[in-house]
């Protein structure tokens, strides 16, 4: 079974310009996740999608916002970037919620954000 | 809310040396435990997780953990290291009802010859 996947693996912007991740789960998984990697606050969760809904939501600005389409293929959007948003972002999918392994999470490689 | 701490930043041991990397955590629920593991460039890889039932849990690549209720810690342990074992890992909790994984700050592990 293929992996999460993650495109692209490395972005450079500009401040104040936007970006989006995309994130493609397990197959057959349902829930995506999103988290935040940077050496000063470490890994944080920044939101979680289940048929097509955001579920669950981190402390993170209104800039960051993300969807999940009917294939549970995810996008994460970041706006009006700043130097601070520079980081990893790592999507991670599980299984139905509730169901099974659920409580497993398999995350993808990354994309490795440089805001310039 | 949960909250992990993993008391040390950085572990340096020898090849073939015993290692223990300490993690503790804080919940006012009940939650499941996890550690992570990863490798420069990549994502994070799930070494063990502990659910409920046998406090000792054996993951992948030979690590064990020790889930401890009284002292809430989950400390990873290894009897002999190698150098591919060189990676930064990650304790994690989650609630029993969500997805949401808290993280430790990570301790890197390094594996000298």
């Amino acid at each position: 079974k293929a992996g999460v996947t993650q495109t692209p693996r490395y972005l450079i912007k500009t401040r104040g310009q936007q970006v989006t991740l995309s994130c493609s789960p397990i197959s057959g998984h349902r829930s995506v996740s999103w988290y935040q990697q940077t050496p000063g606050q470490g890994l944080q969760f920044l939101f979680e999608y289940f048929s097509e809904t955001q579920r669950n939501k981190g402390n993170f600005p209104g800039r960051f916002s993300g969807r999940q389409f009917s294939n549970s293929r995810s996008e994460m959007n970041v706006s009006t970037l700043e130097l601070g948003d520079s980081a990893l972002y790592l999507c991670a999918s599980r299984s139905t919620p509730g169901q099974g392994r659920s409580y497993e999470q398999y995350f993808g490689p990354g994309t490795r954000l440089t805001v310039t | 809310a949960q909250s992990v701490t993993q008391l040390d930043s950085q572990v340096p041991v020898f090849e073939e040396a015993p290692v223990e990397l300490r993690c503790n955590y804080s919940s006012s629920v009940s939650v499941y435990l996890f550690w992570y593991v990863q490798y420069p460039n990549q994502g994070l890889q799930l070494l063990l997780k502990y659910l409920s039932g046998s406090t000792l849990v054996k993951g992948i690549n030979g690590f064990e953990a020790e889930f401890n209720k009284s002292q809430t810690s989950f400390h990873l342990r290894k009897p002999s290291v190698h150098i591919s074992d060189t990676a930064e890992y990650f304790c994690a909790v989650s609630a029993y009802s969500g997805s949401r994984l808290t993280f430790g700050e990570g301790t890197q592990l390094t594996v000298n010859p």
